[in-house]
């Protein structure tokens, strides 16, 4: 089935340096869409992308939807202690129609103080 | 309140048990959907709903079944829990959002299953 790569699968970083995770898939999307997962929570949606080069800010949240529309990045500038969580990113393929989203692995971010 | 809920939070139950999962929704959407979470490779769907009694298999729906008898519920059951079952399971909700095709998805606080 449609596959999403996920990457990195985990970060270790200091607070208030920025981060970037990135999805590529071997066939286009025409959605994107960025999760990310408190522990002990559901996925909640942090921003949604429609089109090809859309780049999109959500506060300190950025993320674009690439011109191929095979990839897409999240950018989280100047991270802080409550951005820890897993990100996820989720796109729909055309050939899959609009009945399901097809998810990436997960990015692990943790924050040192 | 929480838009969607899901009961329970935490279920441990035994080998071959039959085990009904419950989603509620008050956001008013058609659609809905069941997802398992395992470490390392994120959400992967069981069952979708567009409409009351319209169900649709995931990418993993063997050995689960859903019913959905009003717009707001729609329910998993394990007719038979095996160990390989215990993971988080989500449940979500959409609508459709204008965008084209887009349908973006909401999802419910999750249940923990163990299946000893």
């Amino acid at each position: 089935g449609q596959q999403l790569n996920q990457s990195p699968q985990s970060m270790f970083i200091q607070e208030g340096e920025d981060v970037s995770m990135n999805c590529t898939s071997s066939s286009i999307f025409n959605t994107w869409l960025w999760y990310k997962q408190d522990p002990g929570e559901g996925p909640v949606l942090l921003i949604a992308l429609y089109k090809a080069g859309e780049l999109t800010s959500n506060g300190r949240l950025t993320a674009q939807f690439g011109i191929t529309r095979k990839d897409s990045f999240l950018n989280i500038s100047a991270s802080i202690p409550s951005d820890v969580g897993i990100y996820f990113c989720a796109g729909r393929s055309p050939i899959q129609g609009a009945q399901k989203l097809v998810f990436g692995q997960g990015t692990r971010l943790t924050i040192n103080p | 309140d929480a838009d969607v809920t899901q009961t329970p939070r935490n279920r441990i139950t035994k080998t071959g048990k039959r085990i009904m999962l419950e989603c509620s929704q008050t956001k008013g959407h058609d659609r809905m959907y069941w997802y398992r979470q395992d470490p390392g490779l994120g959400l992967r769907l069981i069952y979708y709903s567009f409409d009351v009694k319209d169900i649709n298999k995931g990418e993993i729906s063997d050995g689960y079944s859903v019913s959905r008898q009003a717009q707001a519920k729609f329910s998993l059951s394990l007719e038979s829990a095996i160990p390989n079952q215990t993971a988080l399971y989500f449940c979500a909700t959409s609508d459709l959002t204008g965008q084209g095709d887009a349908d973006t998805q909401y999802f419910g606080p999750g249940t923990r299953l163990t299946v000893l």
